[in-house]
């Protein structure tokens, strides 16, 4: 499984642009990159994934390298609200059929939004 | 309200008790799955399902048991078995690219 590595913590001031760094130098060329955030004691939602280009939603940016071995989760203006951690998951298919995957959580990136 | 609902919120057991936790979904998603949460960690899969009546073992299973009679719905049962059941448990489901998680199940044993 390509394994991902993200910092414990971050901060970022109310209204700036929250930048979230992933690792994932064992990826492989059909596995997407993912991420959710968890709010404190709550399921994880979904913020957007992608597997070479990078994508916008409403919610995020994500800028995937060229390499793929590395990606960046952006918050383009960071509330109080998005206070939770971000988990980097790269997805691993073991079958073929709509939600055959598995996502691997790891510890993710606990960013405090400051006022 | 499409979602998925996970009950009870707060549940306590004694230790040997068998418990079985809820997990109902209306979204028609084929794929269903179980989650472990240990304080300050990541989520470790218990068991997922792909279709009704199908089901697999993930990273953790053992102590637990699931399962999946109806599309709706995936029960997990916490046995006996599980040396260490105290956890937040959460519930997920998928038809594409995204899973959709419920709400949690806070499971104390003691």
């Amino acid at each position: 499984d390509a394994k991902t590595t993200q910092p414990t913590s971050m901060d970022c001031a109310e209204g700036r642009a929250a930048n979230l760094p992933c690792n994932h130098s064992t990826i492989s060329g059909n596995e997407y990159v993912y991420w959710y955030r968890q709010i404190h004691s709550q399921g994880p939602q979904y913020i957007i994934h992608g597997l070479k280009n990078n994508e916008t939603n409403e919610m995020a940016s994500l800028i995937i390298t060229e390499d793929r071995k590395s990606s960046t989760l952006i918050l383009p203006h960071a509330t109080l609200r998005d206070t939770a951690v971000y988990y980097c998951i790269v997805r691993v298919d073991y079958r073929s059929g709509a939600g055959s995957y598995q996502l691997t959580f790891g510890k993710g990136t606990k960013l405090s939004v400051i006022p | 309200d499409g979602g998925i609902t996970q009950s009870p919120k707060y549940l306590f057991r004694k230790e040997g008790q068998n418990v079985t936790l809820s997990c109902e979904q209306n979204l028609n998603h084929d794929a269903m799955y179980w989650y472990r949460q240990d304080p300050g960690q990541g989520l470790r899969l218990i068991y997922y399902s792909q279709i009704v009546n199908d089901f697999q073992k993930g990273d953790i299973a053992e102590g637990y048991s699931v399962s999946r009679e109806k599309k709706e719905s995936f029960p997990l049962t916490v046995t006996s078995a599980q040396k260490n059941p105290t956890a937040f448990y959460l519930c997920a489901s998928a038809t594409g690219g995204e899973q959709y998680f419920g709400p949690g199940t806070r499971l104390t044993v003691t």
